[in-house]
């Protein structure tokens, strides 16, 4: 089955700087790579997605870049504010249909320093 | 609307209760999902729906037993549990898998879990 490594575990950035977190996925069939924060006593949310036909996605701060030759993706957020401090879980998945699964890595906490 | 809807939010039961979780989404999604969470973890896949049927069990013990009545409404039975079971159970839903076209995605919704604990 895919198994899908994020590290580290914690980024601490200062208020404004960028933060870029990884992550490598094992299966090469996989074909869709979501991210989702998740705040203390919320469940996660999805922020940015890239399916495996495209190589970046951009959503103003947010972006999302797919190296599927190396099997990594990464999660880009610039001019990080107090409010990107969260659980941030990157995930994979191979679209079948019906039977879709989404194997998370195990998060990275991150927090941005005012 | 475009929210998936927990209830209840907090749940305390001993080991011989019964009692059942609830999820509802109004956004015409034909799959949905139960997760479990604890705490520090990522969640982790016990059920999927597709159209009403069940189409992944992840192995869960019986104590856990889902129900899907329609395609708004996704239940959670449990029985027996274990204080193990306690835990943060998210429900998710996503659009219907087949068809999906070029640049959509099958992103998933979450809810805001409930919260159980297990005495």
């Amino acid at each position: 089955g895919e198994n899908v490594e994020q590290h580290p575990s914690t980024l601490s950035v200062q208020e404004g700087d960028s933060a870029v977190i990884k992550c490598t996925y094992s299966d090469s069939a996989s074909n869709y790579f979501p991210w989702y924060k998740q705040e203390l006593g919320k469940g996660p949310q999805l922020i940015i997605d890239i399916r495996s036909n495209v190589g970046e996605k951009k959503d103003q701060r947010i972006a999302v870049t797919l190296n599927k030759t190396a099997k990594h993706f990464s999660l880009h957020i610039t001019e990080t504010q107090p409010e990107d401090s969260a659980v941030y879980f990157c995930a994979a998945s191979l679209y079948t249909g019906a039977n879709s699964k989404l194997t998370f890595g195990k998060g990275i906490t991150l927090s941005v320093r005012p | 609307d475009t929210e998936v809807t927990q209830t209840p939010k907090h749940l305390v039961m001993g080991m011989t209760n019964k009692k059942s979780l609830k999820c509802e989404q109004h956004m015409g999604h034909r799959a949905m999902y139960w997760y479990k969470q604890k705490a520090k973890k990522p969640p982790e896949l016990m059920f999927v729906y597709s159209y009403e049927k069940l189409s992944i069990n992840e192995s869960v013990p019986s104590r856990f037993s889902p129900e899907c009545p329609n395609s708004s409404l996704l239940n959670l039975h449990l029985h027996a549990l274990q204080p193990e079971d306690s835990a943060l159970y998210l429900c998710a839903s996503s659009q219907n898998l087949f068809g999906l076209g070029f640049g959509q995605t099958n992103g998933y919704t979450f809810g805001s879990g409930t919260r159980l604990t297990v005495v």
